[in-house]
């Protein structure tokens, strides 16, 4: 298994600022995973982050709102831009164990926006 | 595209019983198939993994079956506890190595009944 954590747990924002969520894996990992839970809903996947590389967005989801970075295999920060209410969510970082089949979660990031 | 349903989205049952949580995918090129739970405002905890060549996976009171054929996973509680109350989670991925995410349901909020 793989020990994620995030910071923050959660915050409160104000709208038009930007927030950077940190993940932190305790081994080295290919490719990290972030995720959007709106209230009341599942998750979606935002993007997929392989180190070394620009990171692959899905569908909705566009560089300039939710920048990612990648330095190492055990890092990465997504980003939160230029924040409104609907940005409301709890954002998670997704890594797969070293056979790229069970995937693993750190405990989220509870993002408010006022 | 894939789609990941649950049913029901809601269940109460008192404390001592058996459940059976249904998960439904649209697409019968699953690679595998994950069941997870998730706490209030908490991240997500890895329950059974499935690969696909596999049609059932145990983890004591826990067993989750799959069928590809028809497109269905359950997971199956035995001896219900209140400490089971919960929102549970099912996950189709639909390739290996690791490049694709997981689809996710809208999951099963559960409560069990003191």
């Amino acid at each position: 298994s793989a020990v994620i954590s995030q910071k923050p747990s959660r915050d409160i924002c104000q709208r038009g600022t930007s927030l950077t969520i940190q993940c932190q894996v305790d081994s080295q990992v290919t490719m990290m995973f972030w995720y959007r839970q709106q209230p009341g809903q599942s998750l979606t996947l935002i993007a997929t982050a392989n180190q070394g590389s620009e990171a692959t967005y899905e569908s909705g989801f566009v560089i300039d709102k939710f920048p990612i970075s990648r330095p190492n295999l055990t890092f990465s920060t997504l980003t939160v831009s230029n924040m409104s209410p609907e940005d409301s969510s709890i954002y998670l970082c997704s890594v797969e164990s070293s056979g790229g089949d069970e995937a693993f979660f750190g405990q989220g990031t509870r993002l408010t926006v006022v | 595209k894939q789609e990941v349903t649950q049913i029901p989205a809601a269940l109460s049952v008192p404390e001592g019983e058996n459940l059976v949580l249904n998960c439904s995918f649209t697409d019968s090129a699953i690679y595998n198939l994950q069941w997870f739970r998730q706490d209030p405002g908490k991240g997500l905890t890895s329950l059974l993994l499935i690969q696909s060549s596999q049609r059932e996976q145990t983890s004591g009171r826990l067993n989750a079956s799959l069928d590809k054929s028809s497109g269905r996973s359950t997971l199956y509680i035995a001896a219900s506890q209140p400490g089971d109350s919960a929102t549970y989670l099912c996950a189709g991925k639909y390739s290996g190595g690791g490049a694709d995410g997981l689809t996710f349901g809208k999951g099963t909020h559960l409560i069990i009944q003191p």
